[in-house]
């Protein structure tokens, strides 16, 4: 009954490699995001997605291409893979009301993928 | 851009005692404020929020405080315990919450 769930936990991988993370939520959220959480522990919003659409790309390199084949995935690939790159990848998701009224609500984490490159 | 202040990055308290967070956000247009607890390794989950309208909110032993003028929101943990240890972070989100930015994070300690 896990509410939002990564694939894998765990990525080790070498420099120049091209990786995916998936991410899955079954409480029928509309909007679902990645973040990275760096070693210092800075969250940082990358993309926010809602009803599959992209809304917020915050200035990630182009190497980092999310996917969302409906609302309740959203995955992240990494093209050719820097040093840089590793750190802790949250995917989140929330609700959202019509658009009419919209109004942010809560976001419920994934348990995290932690990627490293060597 | 957008900017979200946290402090202090560290705070070690004594069990029993209240601690503080503090933060300062940047964009006028920012009207929900979540606060999220992460323990080591883990996700972080919300523990507390407030909205542009409200001025406080209490649940239990958390507390937050908003002070939209100055753009200051605050978290307070009352008789804290030693599972209170964790890095909290607060975060300042647009309508919709499409784009939430968060502080950098506090690491609390509480000493038993």
């Amino acid at each position: 009954d896990t509410a939002v769930s990564q694939t894998p936990k765990y990525l080790v991988t070498q420099m120049g490699n091209d990786k995916s993370i998936k991410c899955e939520q079954n409480l029928g959220h509309d909007t679902m995001y990645w973040y990275k959480q760096d070693s210092k522990k800075f969250l940082k919003i990358m993309f926010s997605y809602n009803n599959k659409e992209l809304i917020i790309n915050e200035t990630v390199p182009n190497r980092f291409s999310p996917k969302s084949p409906d609302k309740a995935h959203l995955n992240l690939h990494i093209n050719s893979l820097e040093l840089g790159d590793s750190a802790v990848y949250f995917c989140a998701s929330s609700q959202d009301l019509a658009s009419s009224q919209r109004t942010p609500y809560e976001q419920y984490f994934g348990p995290g993928t932690r990627l490293t490159v060597t | 851009g957008e900017n979200v202040e946290q402090h202090p990055s560290t705070l070690s308290v004594q069990e029993g005692d209240s601690a503080v967070i503090k933060c300062t956000y940047s964009d006028s247009a920012s009207n929900y404020f979540p606060w999220y607890k992460q323990e080591l390794g883990k996700r972080p989950q919300l523990i507390i929020d407030i909205r542009s309208n409200v001025g406080e909110k209490k649940d239990q032993r958390i507390a937050v405080t908003l002070n939209k003028t100055a753009k200051h929101f605050s978290l307070h943990i009352t008789e804290t315990q030693p599972e209170d240890s964790a890095v909290y972070f607060c975060a300042a989100s647009d309508t919709g919450g499409f784009k939430t930015i968060f502080g950098a994070g506090t690491r609390l300690f509480v000493k038993a």
